[in-house]
């Protein structure tokens, strides 16, 4: 069953540390991406890469890092140098231009 | 800059009646428009999606719409179920953009029983 998975879908951390959020594809996609949805708004990028060993920033990078050492794996780190951390975070994969999302992870920090 | 924009944030419709979105872009260079729809908690579900090359595309029940010369896109959804109750996006994409999607605001489809 091909698809994007992210784990965990609810995390919890504490202010001041350091969170890794997974986002798996067994699409065979190229690309990925990471973005950061706040209650009642758009879809805000983070980063993205379009190939393994490759990554750009996207719109809002501070306080973000990613790696893409696997075509299928695309981790987010959340750092304790994000000023809002709480957020649903979205992955997505794509081919050419349609993205396909997996369920989200909504991260919420005290 | 460039943006994707929608005329309403909001839409409520009785069911059974026909829904239209609306979604103005600013980018002529870009080739690519795509529909989602996100329910509560979920990650975006693509609907439909069209090229610059066509004025209208037709899916399930729903029929995308792109007027360039006035940089306008808009979903029609038939017969609005409760079940077509959520968030939609527009998104566009082109050439100059390294293929990212730059995406609307976003626009509550809510369906009255």
């Amino acid at each position: 069953d091909g698809g994007i998975t992210q784990s965990p879908k609810y995390l919890f951390r504490k202010e001041g540390q350091n969170v890794t959020l997974s986002c798996e594809q067994n699409l065979n996609h190229d690309a990925m991406y990471w973005y950061r949805q706040d209650p009642g708004q758009g879809l805000r990028l983070i980063y993205y890469s379009q190939i393994v060993n490759d990554f750009q920033k996207g719109d809002i990078a501070e306080g973000y890092s990613v790696s893409r050492e696997k075509k299928e794996s695309f981790p987010l780190t959340v750092t304790s140098a994000q000023k809002n951390p709480t957020a649903f975070y979205l992955c997505a994969s794509s081919t050419m231009d349609e993205q396909y999302f997996g369920p989200g992870t909504r991260l919420t920090v005290t | 800059g460039e943006s994707v924009g929608l005329h309403l944030p909001t839409l409520s419709v009785q069911e059974g009646d026909n829904s239209i979105i609306n979604c103005a872009y600013s980018n002529s260079a870009s080739d690519y428009f795509i529909w989602y729809k996100q329910e509560s908690g979920k990650g975006p579900q693509f609907i439909i999606d069209i090229r610059s090359n066509m004025d209208k595309r037709q899916g399930q029940r729903v029929t995308v719409l792109l007027n360039k010369t006035v940089k306008h896109l808009s979903l029609q959804i038939a017969a609005t179920q409760p079940g077509d109750s959520a968030v939609y996006f527009c998104a566009e994409s082109g050439a100059g953009n390294n293929r990212k999607l730059i995406w609307g605001l976003g626009t509550s489809l809510a369906v009255n029983p």
